[in-house]
């Protein structure tokens, strides 16, 4: 597609729920990114995928958190047994190349999935 | 570890005059790029401009330009003749051989 797509757009879940967070990057791009921003502030790194190598996930914040990113393209976020405090807006990016990359033009970022935990 | 600073929570600046966001970072690397991205009520985060550390001249887009000064470790972003469409969070952000490292942001609003 055009841009990253992520789905759904808003999300309100139960505390102890779990939830899907889906992320389609830009087709061709190799790393894809999650980050989290909690209202009012900056973003959070969660987990970064770079072609077939395995994921950093040195961001995610307990092993609550998990990610996977199947055929090198679409990735999904799982948050299991919700708390209050993950509600954020978790936002996935993607771009050409990785980190450390001769050239770094940015990442592409999506409009981010809202999560709210009752 | 990198870590981007930004000093202002908040800003206003009145519709055509030029406003200043600063940003400060820390790191022990040479080769890095430096962002800043504007996020609107939309959420989309928006790709203003980018610097190459390597590269002396500042960065400038359209109405967008960039201080940088490498040895004071400071990204500056100035936006002239200020549109009430800029209004929007603003975010610095660090790129080296980690996932972008961003700032808590700033919030600027365009008064008319």
């Amino acid at each position: 597609g055009a841009g990253v797509s992520q789905s759904p757009s808003n999300k309100v879940t139960e505390k102890g729920k779990d939830v899907e967070l889906r992320c389609d990057p830009i087709s061709g791009h190799t790393a894809l990114y999650w980050y989290r921003q909690s209202l009012g502030q900056g973003l959070e790194f969660l987990i970064y995928f770079q072609g077939n190598s395995a994921p950093d996930k040195s961001g995610l914040p307990s092993d609550r958190f998990s990610a996977e990113r199947t055929g090198g393209s679409v990735s999904t976020l799982t948050i299991q047994r919700t708390q209050q405090e993950d509600s954020a807006v978790y936002l996935c990016a993607s771009s050409s190349q990785g980190t450390g990359g001769a050239f770094d033009y940015g990442y592409t970022f999506g409009s981010g999935t809202r999560l709210t935990v009752v | 570890a990198q870590t981007v600073t930004q000093s202002q929570p908040e800003m206003s600046v009145q519709e055509a005059e030029t406003v200043t966001l600063s940003c400060t970072y820390d790191t022990s690397e040479n080769n890095y790029y430096l962002f800043w991205y504007k996020q609107p009520p939309s959420r989309q985060m928006i790709l203003v401009i980018r610097q190459e550390a390597y590269k002396q001249q500042n960065a400038t887009e359209n109405r967008f330009s960039v201080n940088f000064q490498k040895a004071a470790k400071s990204f500056s972003l100035k936006i002239s003749d200020s549109q009430l469409g800029d209004t929007a969070m603003y975010f610095c952000a660090f790129s080296g051989n980690t996932p972008l490292v961003f700032g808590k942001g700033t919030r600027l609003s365009v008064i008319a």
